[in-house]
């Protein structure tokens, strides 16, 4: 089964403060994803990336960044927490490149920034 | 622009009472169709993929079917154990790095016993 887990589960920080959310899956997946989700407006997508050391923007990619070092390992950072980046975040992984790959997600972190 | 739209945005059925979810989608050049179920406060749990218009998928209660346009979840003889939210998704991009997901808003489902 493929597994992808996220560093936390539920988050509060302080605004301005630095804030890491880490992902990991152990299947070998070349590429990984990371949304918000919110009340309304759906799944939106904030960076992706398709192989070690290479990121793409989203949708929503302000305030945001991502590091990928390690090809099981994909981090998003946010530089400076503001409250309006209150929000559920989903980390999602797939094996590679063609369109009927399947996502599989994480858990989720609920973060909360106060 | 792809969009995806999804309806109804909540449902409420009767334990046993079947029913339809639709999702209606505008791509250029369909690659595909994901269909998810997401309880509240975790990540999508996939369900289904569909290739290509004319297909069907099932799995227990649940049959997906697609269309040139949309694409619909069957709930048959639906439990409370089904209620979710349904979410279903098309792959976009250019391929040249990846594809990404678009996804509808969802429809909560909900089965009373």
């Amino acid at each position: 089964d493929v597994k992808v887990t996220q560093s936390s589960r539920y988050l509060v920080k302080r605004t301005g403060e630095k804030v890491f959310l880490e992902c990991v899956q152990d299947m070998d997946h070349e590429n990984m994803f990371w949304y918000r989700q919110d009340p309304g407006l759906g799944l939106r997508l904030i960076y992706f990336s398709y192989d070690v050391k290479m990121k793409e923007k989203g949708d929503i990619p302000e305030g945001y960044s991502v590091s990928r070092e390690k090809k099981e390992r994909f981090s998003l950072i946010l530089e400076s927490a503001s409250t309006n980046q209150t929000s559920m975040y989903l980390c999602a992984s797939k094996i590679g490149g063609a369109s009927t790959d399947t996502q599989y997600f994480g858990p989720g972190t609920r973060l909360t920034v106060l | 622009e792809d969009q995806v739209t999804q309806s109804p945005e909540a449902l409420r059925l009767q334990e046993g009472e079947s029913s339809s979810l639709n999702c209606s989608y505008t791509v250029s050049g369909l690659r595909g169709l994901f269909w998810y179920r997401q309880d509240p406060g975790k990540g999508p749990e996939f369900l289904f993929t569909l290739y290509s218009a004319g297909e069907e998928k099932e799995k227990e209660r649940l049959k997906a079917t697609l269309t040139k346009k949309e694409s619909f979840l069957h709930i048959t003889a639906p439990k409370p154990e089904d209620s979710a939210t349904y979410l279903c998704a098309v792959p976009r991009g250019s391929g040249a790095g990846s594809y990404q997901l678009t996804f509808g808003k969802g429809t909560k489902l909900s089965v009373i016993p």
